[in-house]
C-alpha cells in the first residue's frame, strides 16, 4: 500500500519560501496515471488544492498562485518537491501531499500525506 | 470556473439517524469527476466515495454517493459514533476543487 510522508521547516519567515518534500514509498512516482499533489488546509478552514506533477515534469497549479510556486519531481528519489515563494501568513496552513488518480473520466485523491503545519511567522 | 457548494454547513443529527449531504456544482460536472472525503479533526481526509457513487476500498456500504449534472449527494444510512466528521465533496474541471466542507455533529 502506498504511503505518503511529508517533510520540511515548521516555521517560515515572512517573504522567505517554503520549501516541503513529500517521499512516497510502497508506490512510485513514476506510476502512470497518478498525478502528484499539494493540497493545504489552513487552521480551522476547508481544503484547498495547491497543484500537481506528473513523473514526466508536466504541472498544473492553481492559478491565483502561480506566479509563487513551483512543484518538481525525483523520480530517483521517488519524491515530490513544494516550493511557495514569497509567503504571508495567508500561507499559514497543513499542508498535504496525495495521489491523485486521473483516468476513464475520473479524478480522485486516493492516499494522502499525514500532513505537516507550516506557519509563517517572523 | 465551477463552484461546488455544499450544503448544509453544519449537520446536527444523532447515532442511528440517516444523513443526506449535498454538493451542488455552478455548472455540470462530469459525473466521473465527483469524490468525496471524510476528514476528522488532526486527521487526513480519507476517500469515501469516487465516480459519485462507486465506494473507496474498505468504505461501509452505509456510505452511499448518487446525483449527475450539478447536484451530488452523499448518503450515510444510519450513522455510526465514527461517521462524526467534516465532509467534502471535490470535483475536477481543468483542475481539482473541493467544497467548503459539511460538519457532521453530533445532536
Amino acid at each position: 500500500q502506498v504511503q505518503l510522508q511529508e517533510s520540511g521547516p515548521g516555521l517560515v519567515k515572512p517573504s522567505e519560501t517554503l520549501s516541503l518534500t513529500c517521499t512516497v514509498s510502497g508506490g512510485s512516482v513514476s506510476s502512470g496515471s497518478y498525478y502528484w499533489s499539494w493540497i493545504r488546509q489552513p487552521p480551522g478552514k476547508g481544503l484547498e488544492w495547491i497543484g500537481y506533477i506528473y513523473y514526466s515534469g508536466s504541472t498544473n497549479y492553481k492559478p491565483s498562485l502561480k506566479s509563487r510556486l513551483t512543484i518538481s519531481v525525483d523520480t530517483s528519489k521517488n519524491q515530490f518537491s513544494l516550493n511557495l515563494s514569497s509567503v504571508t501568513a495567508a500561507d499559514t496552513a497543513v499542508y498535504y501531499c496525495a495521489r491523485g488518480w486521473y483516468g476513464d473520466y475520473t479524478y480522485y485523491f486516493d492516499s494522502w500525506g499525514q500532513g505537516t503545519l507550516v506557519t509563517v511567522s517572523s | 470556473e465551477i463552484v461546488l457548494t455544499q450544503s448544509p454547513g453544519t449537520l446536527s443529527l444523532s447515532p442511528g439517524e440517516r444523513a443526506t449531504l449535498a454538493c451542488r456544482a455552478s455548472q455540470s460536472v462530469i459525473s466521473g469527476y465527483l469524490a468525496w472525503y471524510q476528514q476528522k479533526p488532526g486527521q487526513a481526509p480519507r476517500l469515501l466515495i469516487y465516480g459519485a457513487s462507486s465506494r473507496a476500498t474498505g468504505i461501509p456500504d452505509r456510505f452511499s454517493g448518487s446525483g449527475s449534472g450539478t447536484d451530488f449527494t452523499l448518503t450515510i444510512s444510519r450513522l455510526e459514533p465514527e461517521d462524526f466528521a467534516v465532509y467534502y465533496c471535490q470535483q475536477y474541471g481543468s483542475s481539482p476543487l473541493f467544497g467548503q466542507g459539511t460538519k457532521l455533529e453530533i445532536k
